[in-house]
């Protein structure tokens, strides 16, 4: 079966660090792979979706960057964090059928 | 752009009751998918249930169904006899398939009063 891991849970990180959060899918080829975020008691907003390895697409002019290294295997980075990149970040992996399925989502705090 | 509504920030029922939460969404495309998922306090989010736009039946997954309006762009969830369970946020998603891109709404808020 396909599972979805995604790490860390939690980070606090101070404002000007650099950020890395991995997503990695077993049990799948060639899905697409998304980064959303999330705001306190608000929507998903998509941050990056890759049909492919190397193929990013970004839906928001932001301080945050994508890459996907290996057909299962997406990465959400930045190299100077803001105060306003606060929020719940989810990967999530989906095939012909549409439907994502998510991973359990990393809460980032910039202090 | 395709975009989806929810129209309903915060709804609330009484356990074992039945609640409808609404959803519409915009596009010119005549093949896709709808979703609803849920979101509790985890914040795990969690597939409810799945609308081809092709199928003319309503989806059903227990005690969840939804009342799909194509010509309408309507797309509401129907949960019957609310257990405390079911408290969540509730997204409405909207994809194409394939390689296109999910596209949610902001939610919905649901409490169930026991």
């Amino acid at each position: 079966s396909q599972t979805i891991h995604q790490w860390p849970a939690t980070l606090v990180q101070p404002v000007g660090s650099p950020l890395s959060l991995e997503c990695t899918v077993e049990g799948t080829s060639n899905p697409n792979l998304y980064w959303y975020r999330q705001a306190a008691g608000r929507g998903l907003q998509l941050l990056f979706y890759s049909v492919g390895i190397g193929q990013i697409s970004s839906e928001v002019p932001q301080n945050l960057s994508a890459s996907r290294p290996q057909d299962r295997q997406f990465i959400l980075s930045s190299k100077k964090l803001l105060l306003s990149d606060s929020g719940f970040y989810l990967c999530a992996w989906s095939v012909r059928a549409a439907e994502a399925f998510f991973g359990q989502g990393t809460r980032l705090t910039v202090v | 752009a395709q975009t989806v509504t929810q129209s309903q920030p915060e709804m609330s029922v009484q356990e074992a009751e039945t609640v409808t939460l609404s959803c519409t969404y915009d596009t010119s495309e005549s093949d896709y998918y709808l979703f609803w998922y849920k979101q509790p306090p985890s914040r795990q989010m969690i597939l409810v249930i799945r609308q081809e736009a092709y199928k003319q039946q309503n989806a059903t997954e227990n005690r969840f169904s939804v009342n799909f309006q194509k010509a309408a762009k309507s797309f509401s969830l129907k949960i019957s006899d609310s257990q405390l369970g079911d408290a969540a946020m509730y997204f409405c998603a909207y994809s194409r398939g394939g390689a296109q891109k999910l596209v949610f709404g902001q939610g919905t808020r649901l409490t169930i009063n026991p």
